[in-house]
C-alpha cells in the first residue's frame, strides 16, 4: 500500500462541473502539497497546506490532519484545467524527500 | 523573472552511456531538488542540494550523482545508463530548506535505448 493514495485515478468532467480529487496518507506529515502537471511534463505547485483550507481563484484545497485526508476542489471547471494533479506529503525532517501520490488525470470536456 | 530552467529538454542515449542533466534555479533560491518520474511509477525523490552540499539522497544507486555549483545551478549525472533509467527528470528549487515554496522546471525527458 502506498503511503500517499489518490482517488480517482482518472476523472472526466464536463466544462462547468465541480470537481473533487482526494488524497489520503498513512504517514505523519508536516505539510501536504498539491501539484499540477501538464502533458508537456512541467509541474506547477498549486498549494502547500499544513492545516485548514486555502483558496486560489477557482481552486480550493482542504486538509484534515486528524483524518489524514486532503481534497482539491475545482469550481466551474474548464478544459484548460485538464492535467494530472498530484498530492505529495512532506514528512518532518524529510530533507526534500516528498512522498508523492500517483496522480489523478483530469480531462475536462467542452 | 525566469523560472527553473532545465536542459536538455529531450535526449536519447544508449545503454551503458553516461548523461548529464542541468538545472538553473530561480534567482535567490539556494536549494535544488531532483526527482525522477518513470512511466507508471510516479515521482520519486533523487537528490537535494543546498548551499553547494548534498543534503539528502533518495533510494537510488550510486551511479546517480550530482553537484551544485557556487551559483546554485546543479547537474545530475547518471552513469552506466540502463533501460529503466528512461524517465522524466525534474528539477525544483526553493529559497529555504523547508519546501515552503517549491518551483519545478519543465523537466528533461531521457530515453535509453
Amino acid at each position: 500500500k502506498n503511503e500517499v493514495e489518490q482517488s480517482p485515478q482518472n476523472l472526466t468532467a464536463q466544462e462547468g462541473e465541480f470537481i473533487t480529487i482526494n488524497c489520503s496518507y498513512s504517514v505523519g506529515i508536516s505539510a501536504l502539497h498539491w501539484l499540477q502537471q501538464h502533458p508537456g511534463g512541467g509541474i506547477v505547485s498549486l498549494f502547500m497546506l499544513s492545516s485548514g483550507k486555502k483558496k486560489h481563484g477557482r481552486l480550493i484545497a482542504t486538509i484534515n490532519i486528524q483524518e489524514k485526508h486532503s481534497s482539491l476542489h475545482i469550481t466551474a471547471s474548464h478544459p484548460r484545467d485538464s492535467a494530472v494533479y498530484i498530492c505529495a506529503g512532506d514528512v518532518p525532517r524529510s530533507q526534500g524527500n516528498l512522498i508523492f501520490g500517483k496522480g489523478t488525470k483530469l480531462s475536462v470536456k467542452p | 523573472e525566469a523560472g527553473v530552467t532545465q536542459s536538455p529538454t529531450h535526449l536519447i542515449k544508449t545503454r551503458g552511456q553516461q548523461v548529464t542533466l542541468r538545472c538553473s534555479p530561480i534567482s535567490g533560491h539556494t536549494s535544488v531538488y531532483w526527482y525522477q518520474q518513470a512511466l507508471g511509477l510516479g515521482l520519486q525523490f533523487l537528490l537535494w542540494y543546498d548551499e553547494g552540499e548534498e543534503r539528502n539522497r533518495g533510494n537510488f544507486p550510486p551511479r546517480f550523482s550530482g553537484r551544485q555549483f557556487p551559483n546554485y545551478s546543479s547537474e545530475l549525472n547518471v552513469n552506466a545508463l540502463e533501460l529503466e533509467d528512461s524517465a522524466l527528470y525534474l528539477c525544483a528549487s526553493s529559497y529555504d530548506r523547508g519546501l515552503n515554496t517549491i518551483y519545478f522546471g519543465e523537466g528533461s525527458w531521457l530515453t535509453v535505448v
